[in-house]
């Protein structure tokens, strides 16, 4: 069924250190993938997506990796900064099923340390 | 940069009585949704709306929920009679061609 999970729910780097954030989804069926990031009471913001034909893309210090043979997504966030603190969901689309939803993950927390 | 948006902010209601969470999506966007966050949860899908109409709909979303799109540009979420466990934070979010969806800021909702 859909399923999207999170291999850590809470990763804790240096500032200045990159941080990988590791996503797992079962559906085989998604075609798009998406990386919000939340902060304390606010709403999910977008971050970076790719498309199920890519395996990989590049925004500023943050890189999606897309590995369609094991299902597995990953955020790579270069030279982390204290505003990067914040929970990071990967949320995936079902192209086929209906109005084509969002379907989130359990999400992890990123603390950044001084 | 264009956003959505959501009031009110925050919302307590009685357990028993009818709330109306009101969003403005962005203008040219021809897809809307409902999703709700439980603290600490993940976000949960609770209906999509295109066309003027409800296209897909979670266990969640039963007869107590409902959405309009009574103009151009407001989607409105009505709980009927709210339950305690209806307190969540609740999130609108659009698209104008099934990808980059953005989502507003949320309305929490507390039922006591």
């Amino acid at each position: 069924g859909e399923s999207v999970g999170l291999h850590l729910p809470t990763l804790s780097v240096q500032e200045g250190d990159n941080s990988i954030i590791n996503c797992a989804y079962s559906n085989s069926a998604s075609d798009y993938f998406i990386w919000y990031k939340q902060e304390s009471g606010k709403g999910p913001q977008f971050i970076i997506d790719i498309r199920s034909n890519m395996d990989k893309r590049q925004g500023q210090r943050v890189t999606v990796l897309l590995n369609k043979t094991v299902k597995h997504l990953s955020l790579q966030i270069a030279a982390t900064q204290p505003g990067d603190s914040a929970v990071y969901f990967c949320a995936e689309r079902d192209r086929i099923q209906g109005a084509q939803k969002l379907v989130f993950g359990q999400g992890t927390r990123l603390t950044i340390n001084p | 940069e264009p956003e959505v948006t959501q009031t009110p902010s925050h919302q307590v209601t009685q357990m028993g009585q009818e709330v109306i969470l009101r969003c403005v999506p962005i203008s040219n966007h021809l897809y809307f949704y409902w999703y709700r966050q439980i603290l600490g949860q993940k976000v949960e899908f609770l209906v999509s709306f295109y066309n003027n109409e409800i296209s897909e709909k979670s266990e969640i979303f039963d007869d107590q929920f409902s959405v309009e799109r009574p103009d151009g540009s407001n989607f409105t979420l009505k709980i009927r009679s709210t339950k305690l466990e209806d307190s969540a934070m609740y999130f609108c979010a659009s698209t104008q061609n099934l990808f980059g969806y953005t989502f507003g800021s949320g309305t929490r909702l507390t039922v006591v």
